[in-house]
């Protein structure tokens, strides 16, 4: 079973600062997905990457997929209080009978104070 | 715009009820999951199926039950609820297999 790590686990920032989060394994990865994840609510989908090396922006995030594709970072530029969320990355994890199926990392917490 | 609906948000449970956790999803998706998270643990995969009829353990099975008799709905049954189940529940569909799934709101289950 392929794991993902994510670092930090914790993370309190002003409003306005710029910070990096990571998704770490020692394993390979055809993609990875990142979600954000708000209080009360299920995870919804940021982004997928899917070639070693590439660079996705979504608005003031910016996602980055490994050259080896065995990790993957989020950065936020000025960040704002709704940015406040658990952030989640998922890769193909475990085979089950009918193919694979994600393993998600446990997350960074992040909160944004205004 | 419904998604996927689970009911109820939230329960508490006595040590050894039962109950079932709803699921239902409105964008006929042939991918169902189950997922419970723990404080610090991520998503872990308890069941998942694959289209009517047809569903698979994933990580952690071990005292649920799942059945899918429609393509829309994937209930959870807890036969014998013990503290350890203590947890919030997420259901999720997805069109095809690693593709994007779409997540409910949870249901945050507590057995005392």
């Amino acid at each position: 079973t392929q794991l993902l790590e994510q670092s930090p686990q914790f993370l309190s920032i002003q409003e306005g600062e710029n910070l990096t989060v990571y998704c770490n394994s020692s394993s390979v990865f055809s993609s990875l997905q990142w979600y954000r994840q708000e209080p009360g609510e299920g995870p919804v989908l940021l982004v997928t990457v899917v070639t070693g090396g590439e660079v996705k922006k979504l608005k003031r995030l910016t996602f980055q997929f490994g050259d080896a594709r065995k990790d993957s970072s989020l950065h936020i530029t000025a960040a704002q209080p709704g940015d406040t969320g658990l952030y989640l990355c998922a890769g193909e994890g475990r085979r089950g009978n009918y193919g694979q199926n994600f393993v998600f990392g446990p997350g960074t917490r992040l909160s944004v104070l205004p | 715009n419904a998604g996927v609906t689970q009911t109820p948000k939230f329960r508490i449970l006595k040590i050894g009820q039962s109950m079932t956790l709803q699921c239902t999803q409105d964008m006929n998706h042939n991918y169902m999951y189950w997922y419970r998270q723990d404080p610090g643990m991520g998503l872990k995969l308890i069941y998942y199926s694959v289209g009517a009829g047809i569903t698979d353990k994933g990580e952690v099975p071990n005292g649920y039950n799942v059945s899918r008799s429609t393509t829309e709905d994937f209930p959870l049954r807890l036969e014998l609820a013990a503290p350890s189940q203590t947890s919030v529940y997420f259901c999720a569909s997805s069109y095809r297999g690693l593709s994007e799934a779409f997540f409910g709101q949870g249901t945050r289950l507590t057995v005392v």
